[in-house]
């Protein structure tokens, strides 16, 4: 089953803007990643932060995660047309008993036009 | 290093087959995780393998299954195919170190199962 709910679905803009991606969760996790897929091809990790981690960045990228309200956020500054791709966020949950089973949201499709 | 690499890439196989798939993770990894992503289910945790042995499990039937070998290379199994099987299956591999909070995980390119 999902853990949560990326939002919005589907986000369109021009290159150079800055995209922000929403995701929220249900359960206590012990980090969460971001993963950004291009159709239908495999998962190319962006960035983990860790619970006790507040925000990250990554070159253009800004991940912030609110453990109280069960949330995190993308940014992904100056965009570019090769950042047109689906971006999903990942969460390691602590009642699952191993770190290592990631439970996925639906995921946001990015698209940037020139 | 070499990243998670999967094969075959494209599968097509017929209702009642059965189908292997096989990943080999990052040099150094030892665990291995299988996911499935279909349009209307996303992406479903299948199992997680280390050290040679299943530590986890998703919510599928006995019809998938899988093993890890001593080299930390794993397949899956589907036997009885059913054209709802038909997905992209995705390998991960991270060092699984102890505690939990700092595992990345990296993906395969998946293998693309269609059943007819």
């Amino acid at each position: 089953s999902q853990q949560g709910e990326e939002d919005p679905q589907a986000l369109s803009i021009q290159e150079g803007e800055n995209a922000t991606m929403n995701c929220s969760y249900k359960t206590s996790i012990n980090n969460l990643q971001w993963y950004r897929q291009n159709s239908g091809r495999g998962l190319v990790h962006l960035i983990l932060i860790r619970s006790n981690e507040r925000e990250k960045h990554s070159g253009r990228l800004r991940v912030t995660l609110d453990t109280s309200k069960k949330s995190s956020s993308l940014l992904i500054t100056a965009s570019r047309a090769a950042d047109t791709a689906s971006y999903f966020c990942a969460t390691s949950r602590v009642d699952t008993g191993t770190a290592s089973k990631l439970t996925f949201g639906t995921g946001t499709r990015l698209q940037v036009t020139l | 290093k070499a990243g998670v690499t999967q094969t075959p890439r494209y599968l097509i196989k017929t209702r009642g087959q059965q189908v292997t798939l096989s990943c080999s993770p990052i040099s150094g990894h030892r665990s291995v995780s299988w996911y499935q992503q279909t349009p209307g289910q996303g992406l479903q945790f299948l199992f997680e393998y280390f050290s040679e042995t299943q530590r986890n499990k998703g919510n599928f039937p006995g019809r998938f299954s899988g093993r890890q070998f001593s080299n930390s290379r794993s397949e899956m199994n589907v036997s009885t195919l059913e054209l709802g099987d038909s997905a992209l299956y995705l390998c991960a591999s991270s060092l699984a170190l102890r505690g939990g909070s700092y595992n990345e995980q990296f993906f395969g390119p998946g293998t693309r199962l269609t059943v007819l």
